[in-house]
């Protein structure tokens, strides 16, 4: 099993410019989430989805938009990146909405913004 | 308090030393509080997942506890290696939402 699997590892993009991190899972998990990694603060909920057809915001959904097609797969777009949107991003998912599992975390993707 | 807080921020221990770290949260609305050990370069890992006041788990030297009235979970390392060396994380569970620590930085000196 692949497991969970993030593309690209790193990013370098210019204020204003667009892009999607890809999230895809081959464990059938229903429930999949993004998150950011900045220094001194935790891990911060930007978007998950509890299954196919279904997303919500996280703690800071802001500049981001994500849709969930297909089990496996949970895209992440950035329409307009600005520079407060540098940061290492990560993809986590879970059989359920996660009480009674753990989370699959993918590699991440280092996203810079100049 | 609103978010999830961990103790200390980091911690130095000798090979052999015994440790252990607290992770505090909101006692309300609790559904599961889950710990992830961190490695540098790569992505958190599981632990452990508990969901009951008084709950126990234990991996190998490593284990934790929660006593979720008061809103807090303790996870304890005994006999301290090298390889231990991480960020160890937890995070509150809400029903659909994590809520992350920000973590406790552990280095192992040989």
């Amino acid at each position: 099993n692949a497991g969970v699997t993030q593309t690209p590892k790193f990013q370098v993009l210019k204020t204003g410019q667009s892009m999607t991190l890809q999230c895809a899972q081959d464990m059938n998990h229903e429930y999949m989430s993004w998150y950011r990694q900045d220094p001194g603060m935790g891990l911060r909920l930007i978007h998950y989805s509890v299954g196919a057809g279904i997303t919500d915001q996280g703690e800071v959904p802001n500049g981001y938009n994500v849709s969930r097609s297909t089990t496996e797969d949970f895209p992440l777009r950035l329409l307009s990146a600005a520079p407060s949107q540098t940061s290492v991003y990560f993809c986590a998912s879970s059989p359920t909405t996660g009480a009674s599992y753990g989370y699959t975390f993918g590699s991440g993707t280092r996203l810079t913004v100049v | 308090i609103l978010n999830v807080e961990q103790s200390p921020q980091s911690l130095h221990v000798q090979e052999g030393d015994s440790t252990n770290f607290t992770c505090s949260f909101p006692s309300s609305n609790f559904y599961a509080l889950h710990w992830y050990r961190w490695e540098t370069a790569k992505s958190p890992e599981a632990l452990f997942v508990m969901t009951l006041n008084g709950d126990e788990k234990k991996k190998g030297r490593i284990s934790a506890t929660l006593n979720t009235k008061e809103g807090y979970s303790y996870l304890y390392i005994k006999g301290s290696q090298p390889e231990d060396s991480a960020t160890y994380l937890c995070a509150r569970n809400t029903g659909n939402q994590f809520y992350f620590g920000t973590g406790t930085s552990l280095t192992v000196i040989p």
